[in-house]
């Protein structure tokens, strides 16, 4: 089955938790992005890796890391430096001129 | 930095009827330009996209935009309206930075289609 993976689909934070969010693709993707969406608001980019081991900041980088150890995978920490974590995250690949394709999301929510 | 306005946040239309989604962007620059529709608690699918040629691009679906480079925009429409077409559609635009491609999204249009 092709396509983006992103885990678990409902997740919740205990206040100065950190929590993990997983997007994982079997499209042989190069680029691989997060964004944040919020009511009203569209999607803010996060963070975005054109290649292993590289990564950029996006416009709402912080209380948010990530990692781009293999090509199939992008994790995206929420650190307790997040105050306001409560949203629908969605991971994105692209192959070329920025097509970009989405996983079905995380929402996260704080206890 | 790149900017995407669409300037209704809600559209009601009746079923059967013509529906056109407005979008505008700032940057003048080359761009690919795309529409993509979300259904609740789902991701983002690629409705329709501009990349180069023809200005009119059409889904397979009914839906059409058609890139109006002097005045900067990138309107969805569609002809005659189904009750699944009710969903939140979003305009993004693509330009190439220093570090890499960025995507840049307006803030959605939520289309309810009324029987």
């Amino acid at each position: 089955d092709g396509g983006i993976t992103q885990s678990p689909k409902y997740l919740f934070r205990k206040e100065g938790q950190n929590v993990t969010l997983s997007c994982e693709q079997n499209l042989n993707h190069d680029a691989m992005y997060w964004y944040r969406q919020d009511p009203g608001q569209g999607l803010r980019l996060i963070y975005y890796s054109q290649i292993v081991n590289d990564f950029q900041k996006g416009d709402i980088a912080e209380g948010y890391s990530v990692s781009r150890e293999k090509k199939e995978s992008f994790p995206l920490t929420v650190t307790s430096a997040q105050k306001n974590p409560t949203a629908f995250y969605l991971c994105a690949t692209s192959r070329t001129k920025n097509i970009q394709y989405f996983g079905a999301g995380t929402r996260l929510s704080v206890l | 930095a790149q900017s995407v306005t669409q300037l209704d946040s809600q559209v009601p239309v009746f079923e059967e009827a013509p529906v056109e989604l407005r979008c505008n962007y700032s940057s003048s620059v080359s761009v690919y330009l795309f529409w993509y529709v979300q259904y609740p608690n789902q991701g983002l699918q690629l409705l329709l996209k501009y990349l180069s040629g023809s200005t009119l691009v059409k889904s397979i679906n009914g839906f059409e935009a058609e890139f109006n480079k002097s005045q900067t925009s990138f309107h969805l429409r569609k002809p005659s309206v189904h009750i699944s077409d009710t969903a939140e559609y979003f305009c993004a635009v693509s330009e190439r930075t220093a570090a890499g491609n960025k995507l840049t999204f307006g803030g959605g249009t939520r289309v309810l289609v009324k029987p």
